[in-house]
């Protein structure tokens, strides 16, 4: 495609269900990035995929997410059990390598009731 | 404390105003990254900038290492220049992600 896309752009859930985000970011950009971004706030790094691997998955708050890339293209961010505060716009941004200029997708905002 | 600091958080400016926005880092960085984000929409990447001074139409970043601070100016502003600037720097590494500042909401009135 010709920008990163993110679906969906709104999801409202209630309190305790599972989500699932997904990232489809620009064909051939090996590097791709889930970062969450609170109100008012900066966005703030969640996991780094290299390929199909989770090369760096630092930033995931705790074992409640989880985010594959199984064939190194369309990511998908998975939320369990989500808590109140997991709400959020959730960004992805995609790299031809982690050196390279990023493109973002618009984002997925998060609410939970 | 967050390691990228921007000033100021919030400007207001008439149309033509000349403007400048600051960002103030902590450590080490492999590249700072100007970008722009509109109210519900994504995040566009304006500057990607390692020293010196980069220029796009009326934007102009410039970068000093030895100081850790980079500003963005934007010249003969429009009500279109309305976003907010976000300074972000990567560190290299792993996956050289970026670490955010927490932005400057700009307002150009007519």
């Amino acid at each position: 495609g010709a920008g990163v896309s993110q679906t969906p752009s709104n999801k409202v859930t209630e309190k305790g269900k599972y989500v699932e985000l997904r990232c489809d970011p620009i064909s051939g950009h090996t590097a791709l990035y889930w970062y969450r971004q609170s109100l008012g706030q900066g966005p703030e790094f969640l996991i780094y995929f290299q390929g199909t691997g989770a090369a760096d998955d630092s930033g995931l708050p705790n074992d409640r997410f989880f985010a594959v890339r199984p064939e190194g293209s369309v990511s998908t961010l998975k939320i369990q059990r989500t808590e109140r505060g997991d709400s959020a716009v959730y960004l992805c941004a995609s790299r031809l390598a982690a050196n390279t200029e990023a493109f973002f997708g618009q984002g997925t905002r998060l609410t939970v009731v | 404390k967050n390691e990228v600091e921007q000033s100021p958080q919030n400007l207001t400016a008439q149309e033509g105003e000349f403007i400048t926005i600051n960002c103030s880092y902590s450590v080490g960085i492999s590249a700072l990254h100007w970008l722009q984000q509109h109210p519900g929409g994504g995040i566009v990447s304006l500057f990607m900038l390692s020293s010196g001074k980069k220029k796009h139409g009326r934007l102009i970043a410039t970068i000093n290492i030895q100081e850790k601070h980079s500003s963005l100016h934007i010249t003969a502003s429009h009500p279109r220049d309305s976003a907010v600037y976000i300074c972000a720097v990567s560190h290299g590494g792993t996956g050289n992600q970026f670490y955010f500042g927490t932005g400057t909401s700009l307002t150009v009135i007519p």
